[in-house]
């Protein structure tokens, strides 16, 4: 059983593009992360959240606690954004169940 | 910027030997993970470390897995008897406070090959 889904699993964008990636969770939480997986296999923490919403730069994370449910979306694109992005939730007693990720391609 | 740092960077080693991944967290960080990837396939959970003891701890991590403090700079992943599933790459991370309330920094990852 997944913990975690994630939507899509690949995604292929123009620059410039408004993207949106989905996190769906069935365990209770107290926080949500989203990670950024580069290329290389190096991973960035981008969010925690707990509730409502986070922006930074060109990033927004929202979350729904009722709905159990996240969204990260990326504002005007960029081919640097190309990464690999994960979903993870961080539930009782302090484990972590990660999605399986959503591949992000963004085409000059 | 302070980081997250692992060493080594690869390990080949063979089924059955011991092997320890070592972490050196953020200095000011209290709170210390490890997790693993298998290639191609999601990010897993397995310990989570605070005040000198497990926290939490996953499926995966069972008697052949260890995790030490040993003094206040590293933090170490030890692996008893390597099986060939155990290959992948495994993660470090450190928090300043309660996750719940702060975010993680991860380290660059040691990738364990186990012949």
């Amino acid at each position: 059983k997944n913990e975690v889904e994630q939507s899509p699993q690949n995604l292929t964008a123009q620059e410039g593009e408004f993207i949106t990636i989905n996190c769906s969770y069935s365990v209770g939480i107290s926080a949500l992360h989203w990670l950024q997986q580069h290329p290389g296999g190096g991973i960035v923490s981008l969010f925690m959240l707990s509730s409502g919403k986070k922006k930074h730069g060109r990033l927004i994370a929202t979350i729904n606690i009722q709905e159990k449910h996240s969204s990260l979306h990326i504002t005007a694109s960029h081919p640097r954004d190309s990464a690999v992005y994960i979903c993870a939730a961080d539930g009782a007693g302090n484990q972590f169940y990660f999605g399986t990720g959503t591949s992000l391609t963004v085409i000059p | 910027e302070p980081e997250v740092t692992q060493t080594p960077s690869h390990q080949v080693t063979q089924m059955g030997q011991e092997v320890i991944l070592r972490c050196v967290p953020i200095s000011n960080h209290l709170y210390f993970y490890w997790y693993r990837q298998i290639l191609g396939q999601k990010v897993e959970f397995l310990v989570s470390f605070y005040n000198n003891e497990i926290s939490e701890k996953s499926e995966i991590f069972d008697d052949q897995f260890s995790v030490e403090r040993p003094d206040g700079s590293n933090f170490t992943l030890k692996i008893r008897s390597t099986k060939l599933e155990d290959s992948a790459m495994y993660f470090c991370a450190s928090s300043s406070t309660d996750p719940q309330l702060g975010t993680q920094y991860f380290g660059p990852g040691t990738r364990l090959t186990v012949l």
